[in-house]
């Protein structure tokens, strides 16, 4: 069974930088063809799709926010993580981890999210 | 502004069908048959609905089915019961910049 649990702070400061944990079980992103991406959605918004990294650690970013996001995975932890720079209100949303089979282009299986507000 | 063109709201009555669009362009549903659906209740994940335009996962009731022509890729659900109002968010893989997309999503009510 896979499942996904995302942790991170709830409220950041505008331009701060946010780190999202990503903790998996039910798989090892080590094992060929596995991914993990981060989707997220501001409230009452449509679903966005961040990044993705892959067992051969392989990356992939949206290029609107490229220039602003990292990821990584620890797969010794079973965990993915990522961080955003200069974060700004406009980044308040529930952000989610989600799994891929390389050479597939859906997501099988979701966290259930975690909220980031980004205020003063 | 999303990639993929869905309808805001669509309605129906218990025990019909009903019919949710997904317009991209050749970069995009057109190109690939990497088409999917998710639905998603509030407050909850997105749940993947179908794959690869015409594929159910183990578990996905088979009154939910999909279908592509052209540009436009399709999910129907048939026979509605209440528990079928969600959101529910196509995407695609794509040939631009970005390699997935998704859409605007489309609330589903069950009247």
């Amino acid at each position: 069974q896979i499942t996904f649990k995302e942790s991170g702070p709830t409220l950041v400061e505008p331009t701060q930088t946010l780190t999202l944990t990503c903790t998996f079980s039910g798989f090892s992103l080590s094992t060929s063809g596995v991914a993990v991406g981060w989707i997220r959605q501001p409230p009452g918004k449509a679903l966005e799709w961040l990044a993705l990294i892959y067992w051969d650690d392989d990356k992939r970013y949206s290029p609107s926010l490229r220039n602003r996001l990292t990821i990584t995975k620890d797969t010794s932890k079973d965990q993915v993580v990522l961080t955003m720079t200069n974060m700004d209100p406009v980044d308040t949303a529930t952000y989610f981890c989600a799994h891929m089979y390389g050479g597939t282009s859906y997501f099988g299986y979701w966290g259930q999210g975690t909220l980031v507000t980004v205020s003063s | 502004q999303s990639a993929l063109t869905q309808p805001a709201s669509v309605s129906g009555s218990p025990g019909q069908s009903i019919t949710i669009s997904c317009t991209g362009t050749s970069s995009d549903v057109g190109g690939y048959n990497y088409v999917s659906w998710y639905q998603q209740h509030p407050g909850k994940a997105p749940k993947l609905m179908i794959y690869d335009v015409t594929h159910r996962p183990s578990g996905v009731s088979n009154r939910f089915s999909g279908s592509k022509s052209g540009n436009t890729a399709s999910l129907t659900i048939s026979g509605l019961q209440a528990e079928d109002e969600a959101d529910y968010y196509c995407s695609s893989y794509t040939s631009n910049s970005t390699p997935w997309v998704f859409g605007g999503g489309t609330k589903l009510t069950v009247l």
